[in-house]
């Protein structure tokens, strides 16, 4: 079983809020991952870290920033949302030998 | 640089037919390949999962080969269930500079299974 979380699930927000998305994972892994799916399913690599104080941008040009302060904490933050950010996030953790976990996603409405 | 190709859906198939998803990759080096399932309203679980050529991965009936001739990695099972409707991702971690893998998936095949 996986032991890696994201919060909240849902989120319905307005135009304009800074939003942050929360991703913890237990397991000690280096890499941390943040993906956004599409309603065609597709995943797009928005952001990856290998470690504390590692962030990169990923394949897909994204306006969302993302910090690694600690290993197990890699929190996704919109400083103004809009409605083209309504979409699915998903966050995944991978250790050195292993496959890559994901959470359950956070499911983002921007009205 | 590293892709996935993967077989477009959706696919449609009646309980206790015969699946086969394909799955090719360009990746340079010795990938680890695998497949993920997205049940819905769900992030993606490790199906199964293959680390070097000619390994077999199983699990809950699925199964795929590494077949490192023909850069390929089909998902098969021989009797699906309508609870195996999903969706499905090839994917493959290779790593250029050790330790610092990149994930790459393909792009999702869609499986209904009608009883």
């Amino acid at each position: 079983e996986a032991d890696i979380y994201q919060t909240p699930r849902y989120l319905v927000i307005g135009t304009g809020k800074k939003i942050t998305l929360e991703c913890s994972q237990t397991m000690g892994h280096d890499k941390m991952y943040w993906y956004q799916q599409d309603p065609g399913m597709e995943l797009h690599l928005i952001h990856y870290s290998y470690g504390v104080n590692s962030t990169e941008k990923g394949d897909l040009s994204s306006e969302s920033t993302v910090s690694r302060i600690r290993t197990e904490h890699f929190p996704l933050t919109l400083e103004s949302a809009r409605p083209s950010h309504t979409s699915q996030y998903l966050c995944a953790s991978k250790g050195l030998l292993t496959e890559a976990f994901f959470g359950q996603g956070t499911r983002l409405t921007v009205v | 640089g590293d892709s996935v190709t993967q077989m477009e859906g959706p696919v449609t198939l009646s309980e206790e037919a015969f699946l086969t998803i394909n799955c090719t990759y360009t990746a340079t080096g010795y990938p680890s390949l695998f497949w993920y399932v997205q049940y819905p309203g769900e992030g993606l679980q490790l199906l199964l999962k293959a680390t070097k050529a000619d390994d077999k991965g199983s699990n809950k009936g699925f199964e795929a080969t590494y077949r490192k001739e023909t850069t390929s990695f089909h998902l098969e099972k021989g009797s699906v269930q309508v609870s195996d409707s999903a969706v499905y991702f090839c994917a493959l971690t290779s790593s250029r500079n050790f330790g610092n893998e990149k994930l790459t998936f393909g792009t999702g095949t869609r499986l209904t299974i009608i009883p």
